[in-house]
This record gives structure tokens, sequence and C-alpha cells, in this order.
């Protein structure tokens, strides 16, 4: 099956700066790479998504790339600020299924 | 909006007690999950179910059941409830259809086993 690998575990920036979290996947029937956010004590919630036919897709100041010869996706939040402080998943699904990363724990310092 | 529910946001058992998640969604999803999810290993997927009275094992599926009886609603059951299973539950669903597939989770149940 699916192996979806996330790095850093965790991640601290000064507000204003750029974060990068990157993930890898094996298997390359996957074709859906969304990315979710979990403030503490909060549900996921999807914040962007790429399909495997586009390279990179933004919005506002997020923005996920994604290289499927290298099996590889990654999230960039530009002009952090505090409320950026959460949990961040990536996932890949071939299909109905999704497989997550174990997350990263991403702090904004003010 | 989508709307997922789960029955409780925290509860406790103790061992060996039969333990029934309730989750329960209002946008004619087909796809239901359950995962649980634990500090450094991320969400694990335990069940899904793709269709009424349809389950599928996840990657652990080991020590849970699943039902499904009615499309807005799908059950997880600890049959017996042990410490290793203190966790947070997660209940997410989505659409069959690609294109389509977004998860939307609901709250999560924290779950004690003492």
């Amino acid at each position: 099956g699916e192996n979806v690998e996330q790095h850093p575990s965790t991640l601290s920036v000064q507000e204003g700066d750029s974060a990068v979290i990157k993930c890898t996947y094996s298997d390359s029937a996957s074709n859906y790479f969304p990315w979710y956010k979990q403030e503490l004590g909060k549900r996921p919630q999807l914040i962007i998504d790429i399909r495997s036919n586009v390279g990179e897709k933004k919005d506002q100041r997020i923005a996920v790339t994604l290289n499927k010869t290298a099996k590889h996706f990654s999230l960039h939040i530009t002009e952090t600020q505090p409320e950026d402080s959460a949990v961040y998943f990536c996932a890949a699904s071939t299909g109905n299924q999704f497989y997550f990363g174990t997350g990263t724990s991403l702090t904004v310092i003010p | 909006d989508v709307k997922v529910t789960q029955s409780s946001r925290y509860l406790v058992k103790r061992t060996g007690e039969k333990v029934f998640l309730e989750c329960v969604q209002d946008m004619d999803h087909e796809n239901m999950f359950w995962y649980r999810q634990d500090p450094g290993l991320g969400l694990r997927l335990i069940y899904f179910s793709y269709d009424v009275k349809m389950k599928e094992k996840g990657d652990i599926p080991e020590g849970y059941s699943v039902s499904r009886e009615k499309k807005e609603r799908f059950s997880l059951i600890l049959e017996s409830a042990s410490t290793n299973q203190t966790s947070m539950y997660l209940c997410a669903s989505s659409f069959l259809l690609a294109g389509r597939e977004t998860q939307y989770f609901g709250p999560g149940t924290r779950l004690l086993v003492l």
C-alpha cells in the first residue's frame, strides 16, 4: 500500500518568515494530495489540495507543489502569522482511500 | 456546509467494556471513514465504508468493528476495550466521485480506557 512520509515533525519560524513542509509518497498511482490544518482541540480542516495533473497551486499565502517524478509534494506558507500555528497533515490518495503523513507541528513566534 | 458530528467528545470506559462511537453526516456522502489519531503516528485508518452495509478494513482494524446500516451513519465498535485503544477517534466522510473526494472530519472523540 501507499506510504506517506512527512518532514519535519516540528517547525518553528519567526512571524513573517516562510514555512515549508515536505511529504513523499510511494505509490505512483496516487493522484490527489490534500493538506489539512488541525488547530489545538479542533478537527482537521482542508486548506489546499493538488491533483497529479497540476504541478503547483496557490491560494493567497499558501502554495503546494507536486513533483510526480520524485514522488514528493510540499506545502509553502509565506508571511507566516501566529494564527498559522497548528499541526499540518499531508495525505495521498489513489481513489477513495487516504494515507496521511504523521503531521508537522508548526509554531509561529510573534 | 458539510456537517459531520460524533456522538461524544469525551468518553471514559473500563477495560473489557463494549464501546460504541457514532458518526453522522448530513451531506449524502457515500464514503465514511474512521481514523485514530495518536501523537507521532498521525492519522491511521481503521475502517471505511463506501456504501450502506459495505465495509473495508483499513490499516489497523484489529480490535474494532464497524456498522453502516444507514447512509448517514457509521458506527465504530470496540468489542472489548483495551488500554491501548485510548486515543482520539476521528470520523470523516466524502463523496465517492473522483474530483469530489475531499474528506470532511468530525470533531473527534477522545476515548480513555482505564
